[in-house]
C-alpha cells in the first residue's frame, strides 16, 4: 500500500531562513507525488507535483521539491521563509491503479520574525 | 473559472441525526473525491465518484455514503451521527480520473457533532 511519512508535526523557522520539510514515500510502483498547503479555515492548495517529467519540481510561492528515487524522498524547500508561509503543509502520494491520495500527517510551519 | 464550492461551510448536529453535505466541482470536472480531516487521523479518503459512478471507496463504515449527479455535483451523507464524525470534510475535483491529475480542493464543511 502506498503511504507517506512526514516527520516533525511542528516546524519553526526564522523569517529569511531556509524552509525544509521532509517527505518519504512508500510505493510499490512509480508514484505521483504532491505537496499541498492549507491556510487556517481553508481547503488545500496545490504547491507542486511530481509526475516523472523532471526530478526537480518548481512550484508556487518560491517552493520547490526534488524527487530522489534512491532515497524514496520528495522533500520540499524554500530558500527564504516569509511570514506568509505560516501554514500546514501536506505531502501526498497517488499511484497507478489507485485513484486516491494518501496524505502524510502534515507539518505545521511557524515563521518567527 | 470558479473553484470548488462546498455547502454549508459550518454545521452543528447532535448524535443520531443525519447530515448531507454538498460539493460543486470546477466546471468541466467529472471526478469528485471526498476526504475527512481530523486532528487525530489526519486526512483520510472517503470515496470518489466519476460520471455518477463510485469508483473507489475508503475504509469507512456504511453510514458514510455519497452520490454524484449528471451535472457532476456530489453529495455525501452521514447517517446516525457519532461524536467521532466531527471533522472537516473536504471535497476535491479533477477533470478525469488519472492519478497524475491535480485534485482541486474546496474550502470544506466543518461538522460538529454534539
Amino acid at each position: 500500500a502506498q503511504s507517506v511519512t512526514q516527520l516533525g508535526s511542528h516546524v519553526s523557522v526564522s523569517e529569511g531562513a531556509l524552509v525544509l520539510l521532509r517527505c518519504n514515500y512508500s510505493s510499490s510502483v512509480p508514484p505521483y507525488l504532491f505537496w499541498y498547503v492549507q491556510y487556517p479555515n481553508q481547503g488545500l492548495q496545490l504547491l507542486l507535483k511530481y509526475t516523472s517529467a523532471a526530478t526537480l519540481v518548481k512550484g508556487i510561492n518560491g517552493f520547490e521539491a526534488e524527487f530522489k528515487k534512491s532515497e524514496t524522498s520528495f522533500h520540499l524547500t524554500k530558500p527564504s521563509a516569509h511570514m506568509s508561509d505560516a501554514a500546514e503543509y501536506f505531502c501526498a502520494v497517488s499511484q497507478y491503479g489507485n485513484n486516491r491520495l494518501a496524505f502524510g500527517k502534515g507539518n505545521q510551519v511557524v515563521v518567527i520574525p | 473559472k470558479a473553484g470548488v464550492t462546498q455547502t454549508p461551510r459550518y454545521l452543528i448536529k447532535t448524535r443520531g441525526q443525519q447530515v448531507t453535505l454538498s460539493c460543486s466541482p470546477i466546471s468541466g470536472h467529472r471526478s469528485v473525491s471526498w476526504y475527512q480531516q481530523t486532528p487525530g487521523q489526519g486526512l483520510q479518503f472517503l470515496f470518489e465518484y466519476f460520471s455518477e459512478t463510485q469508483r473507489n471507496k475508503g475504509n469507512f463504515p456504511g453510514r458514510f455514503s455519497g452520490r454524484q449527479f449528471s451535472n457532476s455535483r456530489s453529495e455525501m451523507n452521514v447517517s446516525t451521527l457519532e461524536l467521532g464524525d466531527s471533522a472537516l470534510y473536504l471535497c476535491a475535483s479533477r477533470f478525469g480520473s488519472g492519478n497524475q491529475e491535480t485534485q482541486y480542493f474546496g474550502p470544506g464543511t466543518r461538522l460538529l457533532v454534539l
